[in-house]
């Protein structure tokens, strides 16, 4: 069984540029929650899709947005990039609301780097 | 307070013997604490989840539960070099799961 899937693992772009990164949840999850990484913050909630809907948000401006398609892969994308989004960008799956079971499936990540 | 704190470690424990790792967290409500572990470079998986008050066991690994002192923990017994990773702690807040900074532990040969 394919785990999760992250593209592309490595981006530089410079500041003022948008990105947009996609993650292929394992096959029949229907859920998936994006999250920040970072060594000073840690492990932070963007945002939840389940079923193409946003189901929670957190405390991140609103150049940060996501979305969810029909087959369950989503993707979130960064407008107006500044040089504190550089951080690992994790995407997790789980089968049905990860909110509700906790049981996260992560994908490798994206490492964005902002000059 | 933050939600989910941690000690960011390093602890360091001697091959052979228990890990102890600890876990409070702010919010009464929760129901719902996990433990994940990522190795450096990796990404986290999860290892462990409680949900009532008490100890559960999984093989070496035992999490343990105080919702009246909002507490976690995860013992390691038995630690081998192989469990030297990050520990987070997870706990489901306002229908979404949030996770603590991590501590680092590291398994002396």
């Amino acid at each position: 069984k394919a785990g999760v899937t992250q593209t592309p693992r490595y981006l530089i772009k410079t500041r003022g540029q948008q990105v947009t990164l996609s993650c292929s949840p394992i096959s029949g999850h229907r859920s998936v929650s994006w999250y920040q990484q970072t060594p000073g913050q840690g492990l932070q909630f963007l945002f939840e899709y389940f079923s193409e809907t946003q189901r929670n948000k957190g405390n991140f401006p609103g150049r940060f947005s996501g979305r969810q398609f029909s087959n369950s892969r989503s993707e979130m994308n960064v407008s107006t990039l500044e040089l504190g989004d550089s951080a690992l960008y994790l995407c997790a799956s789980s089968l049905n609301s990860g909110a509700n079971t906790g049981e996260l499936f992560f994908g490798e990540g994206s490492r964005l780097t902002v000059l | 307070q933050k939600e989910v704190e941690q000690n960011s470690g390093p602890l360091s424990v001697p091959e052979g013997a228990i890990a102890s790792l600890n876990c409070t967290y702010s919010d009464r409500v929760s129901q719902s604490f996990f433990w994940y572990r990522q190795y450096s470079g990796k990404s986290p998986e999860l290892i462990m989840s409680i949900y009532s008050n008490g100890d559960k066991e999984d093989g070496r690994f035992t999490a343990q539960l105080n919702k009246a002192s909002q507490y976690v923990s995860l013992l390691i017994r038995d630690s081998q070099p192989s469990d030297s990773a990050t520990y987070l702690c997870a706990v489901n807040r306002d229908d979404k799961i949030i996770f603590g900074k991590g501590t680092r532990l590291h398994i002396l040969p």
